[in-house]
Formats: structure tokens, sequence, C-alpha cells
């Protein structure tokens, strides 16, 4: 069965700094896909950004972009220009491209602080 | 964007009721829809899968019985908790997938909350 460990349950980060994210997954699927979510205090899930395993190269949405290791089976999330809107918990999701649910991590929560 | 509803955001009920969750996609037809629950500074914990049309798939340790998920349309799902007990209070958010999207657009209700007295 897959699994997606986040090892760090609380993070910290001043405002305007980078911060960086760890999630590790397990799998011995090749076709799969990754995905951190933000979960602020309205709790509405909100995709931050996604990636293929299939593509080589990194994903990057404006601040946000990851460092996906394929061999090692890591996918940590780069928050550059931290923003106080930033602070949230942040999930990072695992699915496989034939079964289609979602596994998530356990979350970091991400404090900014000004 | 697509966009998920749910209805209620918070319901409170006494135990032993039972109470029902709507989950709506408003600008697309949603194949196949998750319910997820979520405990206080947990991470979402999947209950069922529904597609269209079909009965649900339940997670390993999910009630069927307590936790009644209907499909009935493309644009609607719900989640009907039977005698509900304090131990069911908890956060529900259902998602929604819409496949001829792409196979990796699901997107997410605001979630309900639950509290049974």
């Amino acid at each position: 069965a897959q699994t997606v460990t986040q090892s760090q349950p609380e993070m910290s980060v001043q405002e305007a700094e980078t911060v960086t994210l760890s999630c590790t997954y397990d799998t011995s699927e090749s076709d799969y896909y990754l995905f951190w979510y933000k979960q602020p205090p309205s709790r509405q899930m909100i995709l931050v950004i996604r990636q293929e395993a299939y593509k080589q190269q990194n994903a990057t949405e404006n601040r946000f972009s990851v460092n996906f290791q394929k061999a090692a089976k890591s996918f940590s999330l780069k928050i550059s220009d931290s923003q106080l809107g930033d602070a949230a918990m942040y999930f990072c999701a695992y699915r496989s491209g034939s079964q289609g649910n979602l596994i998530f991590g356990k979350g970091t929560k991400l404090s900014v602080k000004p | 964007g697509a966009v998920v509803s749910q209805h209620p955001s918070w319901v409170i009920c006494k135990s032993g009721t039972s109470v029902k969750i709507e989950c709506r996609s408003l600008d697309f037809q949603a194949t196949t829809m998750f319910w997820y629950r979520q405990f206080p500074k947990q991470s979402l914990m999947l209950m069922a899968t529904s597609n269209e049309g079909s009965k649900a798939t339940y997670e390993q340790g999910v009630e069927k019985d307590k936790f009644l998920i209907n499909h009935a349309s493309l644009t609607l799902s719900t989640l009907t908790v039977t005698s509900a007990h304090p131990e069911d209070s908890s956060f529900y958010i259902c998602s929604a997938r819409d496949r001829r999207a792409g196979p990796y657009e699901q997107y997410f209700g605001p979630g309900t909350r639950l509290t049974v007295t």
C-alpha cells in the first residue's frame, strides 16, 4: 500500500523568507501524481501544486515550487517570499493514476512570523 | 474554477438522530465523489468513494450502515449519518472529480462540521 510521510508537524518562517516542507512517499507504482494542498483556518482545501510522476521537470506555481526526487521518493515544497497568508496546514498527497484516491500525509502546520 | 458546495456548513444534532449532508458540484458533472472525515488537528481520512448511479465503495473500518452515501445524480451526493453518537462528531469534507477534466482534477467542498450532543 502507498504511504505518505510528512516528518515535520510544525514549521515556522519569517515573513519574506523561504521555507521548505518535506514529504516522502512509498509506492511500487510507476504512474502516479503528487500534490500539495493548503488548508487555512477556514478548512477549505486548496490545491497548491501538482506533479506528474512521469515529468522530470519540477512543477512551479508562482512562489511555490517542488523538488521532486523520484528515485528517493521525495517531494518537498518550497515557499519563497513567505506571506502571512501562507500560514496554514499543508498536506502532501499521493494519487495512483489507476485508482484515483488521494492519500494524505499527516500535515505540517506552517506559521509565518511578521 | 470548478466549485463544490456542501450543506449545511455546521450542524448540531442530538444523539440517536440522523443527519444528512449534501455535496453538490455547481458547474461541472462529478463522475466520482469522495467523502472524507477529519478530526481536529489530523489529516483527511477517506471514508468512501462513489460513482454516479453506483453503490459507494467504503474504506476498511467505515460502517456502511452508519454512513449512508448516495450519489443519485452527476451533481449531487449525500452522506447520511444514521443514529449519530458523540463520537461521530467531526469535520466531513466531500470532494468531486470530473474525469473529463483530466486525470488529476479533484475539487473540494468547504466541509461540514457535525456536532452530536
